[in-house]
């Protein structure tokens, strides 16, 4: 059975920097691109950007380019969404999800990130 | 930027059909998908390939597209239906697009 777990909730500072992971299990890691969703409080969800852990192969939503770095580990199945300096407008619940040919069918159970002074 | 374009709610009565648009200039030429998210949960695919359902979802869940637009129609309508819906698109570089979403409001 595929599943995606991540890392648990973070509280932040301004300026501080974070990274948050997304570990695979039940199927073949480096075989399908996992994505990056993020969720604002009350708010819709937005892509963030996709990797493919077998070559590392990663593209950015052009709202995020710049903004965080997504890599992946595919030893450990894992993949991660990081930032080197957090702003309180980072604050957001952020999943994981594979993408298939049918879409985004597997999600994890979301990191929540706090970024406040 | 691509766009997909929802109504902000929608409102039906039990055991009602309830239909969710959504618009985009590429629907024409990609695939549409649809998820639901309840409070707290993580999002739930319900329909992708414009018109599929994945094992599990209640055949009263049903998707179309014609031109630019995409379609999400729930027959029979039921309160545990009450969630926020997202359609989902590609844009030409093939990066995911999400519309604004819908709220779902079973009366």
């Amino acid at each position: 059975e595929v599943h995606l777990v991540q890392s648990g909730t973070e509280v932040k500072k301004p300026g501080e920097s974070l990274k948050i992971s997304c570990r695979g299990s039940g199927y073949r890691f480096d075989t399908y691109w996992i994505g990056w969703v993020r969720q604002m409080p009350g708010k819709g969800l937005e892509w963030v950007g996709i990797i493919y852990p077998g070559d590392s192969d990663t593209r950015y939503s052009p709202s995020f380019q710049g903004q965080v770095t997504i890599s992946a580990d595919k030893s450990i199945s894992t993949a991660y969404l990081q930032w080197n300096s957090l702003k309180a407008s980072d604050t957001a619940m952020y999943y994981c999800a594979r993408q298939d040919s049918s879409g985004l069918v597997y999600w994890g159970q979301g990191s929540l990130v706090t970024v406040s002074s | 930027s691509y766009e997909l374009t929802q109504p902000p709610s929608v409102s039906v009565s039990p055991g009602q059909t309830a239909s969710i648009s959504c618009s985009g200039e590429n629907l024409g030429s990609t695939n549409a998908c649809w998820y639901q998210q309840k409070p707290g949960q993580s999002p739930v695919l319900v329909i992708y390939q414009n018109a599929k359902r994945p094992s599990g979802i209640p055949e009263r869940f049903s998707g179309s597209k014609s031109g630019n637009s995409a379609t999400l129609t729930i027959s029979g309508t039921q309160a545990v239906d009450e969630a926020d819906y997202y359609c989902q698109s590609w844009d030409s570089s093939t990066l995911v697009v999400f519309g604004g979403g819908t709220k779902l409001t079973v009366l």
